[in-house]
Parts: C-alpha cells; sequence; structure tokens
C-alpha cells in the first residue's frame, strides 16, 4: 500500500496563477483533510470531506477550493495565488473522524512569487 | 472553540533524561486527544490517542500521556529521551469532524 501520497512535491507559483494539488488514498478512507502548515501556527485545516462528493470549511479556507469526485481523490486548488498562501500542504485521511487515526501524506512545499 | 496549547516551543534535553511536553486543551464536550510526531520533511505519525477509558494511554516509542480532565491537559512523557526522539510533536484534539492542532514543540536530545 502506498498510504497517502501527494502531488506535486514542490511547485513555485507567481501571484494570481492557479494550481491544483492532488491527494491520493489507497486505504479506502472516508474522511479526507487538507492543512497547510505554518511556522509557529502547527497545521490549520483548510477543508475536509466526510465521504465522496462533500467537502466542508475547515479553520482557513478562503482563497481554495476542494473537490471529492472519487472516494480515493481529494484535491486541493487555488485559482489566484497569493504569497500568502506560500506555506508547506498536507493531505490527511481517516476510515471515519472521531477516534480514527489520521495517515499524513509527505506534503507539498508551495513557493508563491 | 477548540484550542490547543502547547507549552515551550522548543525542548532541550540530555539523552537519557525525561522528556515532557505539555498540551492544555479547551473543549465543551469531551474530548477525542491526540500527540502526533513529525520528522524533517515528512508528515505527521500518529504517537498515541486518548478516546476513552484508562487515563494513562502508552504510545509507540516509549511515549505516554495521561488525560487529566480537572486540569484540562494531556502532557507526553518519556522516561528517557534517545537521539532519534529528536522531532517536533503535535497535539491535537478532535472535535465534530475536525482536528485541531497546537502550534508544535521541537525538541532537541543533547548527547
Amino acid at each position: 500500500n502506498a498510504g497517502v501520497t501527494q502531488t506535486p512535491k514542490f511547485r513555485v507559483l507567481k501571484t494570481g496563477q492557479s494550481m491544483t494539488l492532488l491527494c491520493a488514498q489507497d486505504m479506502n478512507h472516508e474522511y479526507m483533510y487538507w492543512y497547510r502548515q505554518d511556522p509557529g501556527m502547527g497545521l490549520r485545516l483548510i477543508h475536509y470531506s466526510v465521504g465522496e462528493g462533500t467537502t466542508a470549511k475547515g479553520e482557513v479556507p478562503d482563497g481554495y477550493n476542494v473537490s471529492r469526485l472519487k472516494k480515493q481523490n481529494f484535491l486541493l486548488g487555488l485559482e489566484s495565488a497569493a504569497p500568502s498562501q506560500t506555506s508547506v500542504y498536507f493531505c490527511a485521511s481517516s476510515y471515519s473522524g472521531k477516534s480514527e487515526t489520521q495517515y499524513f501524506g509527505p506534503g507539498t512545499r508551495l513557493l508563491v512569487l | 472553540a477548540q484550542s490547543v496549547t502547547q507549552l515551550g516551543s522548543h525542548v532541550s534535553v540530555s539523552e537519557g533524561a525525561l522528556v515532557l511536553l505539555r498540551c492544555n486543551y479547551s473543549s465543551s464536550v469531551p474530548p477525542y486527544l491526540f500527540w502526533y510526531v513529525q520528522y524533517p520533511n515528512q508528515g505527521l505519525q500518529l504517537l498515541l490517542k486518548y478516546t476513552t477509558g484508562a487515563t494513562l494511554v502508552k504510545g509507540i516509542n516509549g511515549f505516554e500521556a495521561e488525560f487529566k480532565k480537572s486540569e484540562t491537559s494531556f502532557h507526553l512523557t518519556k522516561p528517557s529521551a534517545h537521539m532519534s526522539d529528536a522531532a517536533e510533536y503535535f497535539c491535537a484534539v478532535y472535535n465534530f469532524n475536525k482536528f485541531y492542532f497546537g502550534s508544535g514543540t521541537k525538541l532537541n536530545v543533547k548527547p
């Protein structure tokens, strides 16, 4: 099993450009999450999904959109990138919510110039 | 609103010494509590979790944590630090489909 994979690993964007980050999991998990990690701030939840076809906002959703068309994939989109979106993005999945362990991907480093 | 506070962004211990990483939380309902570890350039890995039952929870690599409801705390301990424990540690609370993470504590282990 590959677990949780993220593509790309690293990306540089110019302000105003768009891009999509892909997260894939092969564990048949229902729940998937997108976080951003910034120094001194821990992980902050951007969006999450509790099943195929569903999405919901987290703590910091502005400037991002997501889609969960297939159970195994969770896409994070930036329509018009801003320097404030420079961060490390982590995807995670879990079988359900509550007490279930989250499994994290290796992260995507995004630099917006 | 949920919040998780980790006291000390950096903690330094000598190899073989006790490790104590502090976590306090606020929650309006009984929480589910987690500790994760992050090694450089990697994602987070679960160390241990508390859901219900015994308040002293044992995890991987010799770590344990105790849920103290009266103190709203979930501190992480390890009796004897090893060089390989050097990493960043995150406390997290689960509530209403969301996880809330603390800001992290970087553990440095000196030879």
